[in-house]
């Protein structure tokens, strides 16, 4: 059972440099979501889709984009990296309300 | 706007004992709840939720949760702690009909041999 797949597990960028996360999931959700978690802090809501081709801003959405283009990948693309984006990012996705929540391993970004 | 509040950051406890997580919330209509555990490195997996009926939820290794209304609790309990339950803990509301979860703080439990 795959689930929800976060690549890469860990990257280090350069200030200034661009790149994507990517995530994808085989259970045919309809939500998706990007969270960050910085060290010792909980979960902050970046980006969510309710569905394919409809994306809306979290709660820190600024230094970030996304897409969704299909059921089953939401792509998260950090432009511009800054220090300040070095965190833990997963991806998580759900089916309709009440459905649980079911989130990746997580990608370890460190931007120096 | 909803939120969760989980009132302690560390719990400590002694292998054997019971131990308790606390988590309060603050949603308009009615609420799903749901607790996630974290081990180091690792993603949130999902260990129980209420969504309706009896209050008192069972979930995964042994852990359970009662929802209070009236409080607006959902505390995670469990009889009977093990070494192994050390890991960081987070509460989690969904409002019905609602689109996002709203994750709490997190609170780290540490349970000592």
């Amino acid at each position: 059972n795959a689930g929800v797949t976060q690549t890469p597990k860990f990257r280090i960028l350069k200030i200034g440099q661009s790149m994507t996360l990517q995530c994808t999931q085989d259970m045919n959700h309809n939500y998706m979501y990007w969270y960050r978690q910085d060290p010792g802090m909980g979960l902050k809501l970046i980006y969510y889709s309710v569905g394919a081709g409809i994306t809306d801003k979290g709660e820190v959405p600024n230094g970030y984009n996304v897409s969704r283009s299909t059921t089953e990948d939401f792509p998260l693309r950090l432009e511009l990296a800054a220090p300040s984006q070095t965190s833990v990012y997963f991806c998580a996705s759900s089916g309709t309300a009440g459905d649980t929540i079911y989130f990746g391993e997580g990608s370890w970004l460190t931007v120096v | 706007a909803q939120s969760v509040a989980q009132p302690e950051d560390q719990v400590n406890v002694a292998e054997g004992n019971p131990l308790t997580v606390k988590c309060t919330y603050s949603v308009s209509g009615n609420p799903y709840l749901f607790w996630y555990v974290q081990y180091p490195n690792r993603g949130l997996q999902f260990l129980l939720k209420y969504i309706t009926g009896d209050n008192l939820v069972k979930g995964s290794y042994g852990f359970e949760a009662e929802f209070n209304k009236s409080q607006t609790s959902f505390h995670l309990k469990k009889p009977s702690a093990l070494v192994s339950d050390s890991a960081l803990y987070f509460c989690a509301v969904r409002p019905s009909g609602g689109q996002n979860f709203v994750f709490g703080p997190g609170t780290r439990l540490s349970v000592l041999p």
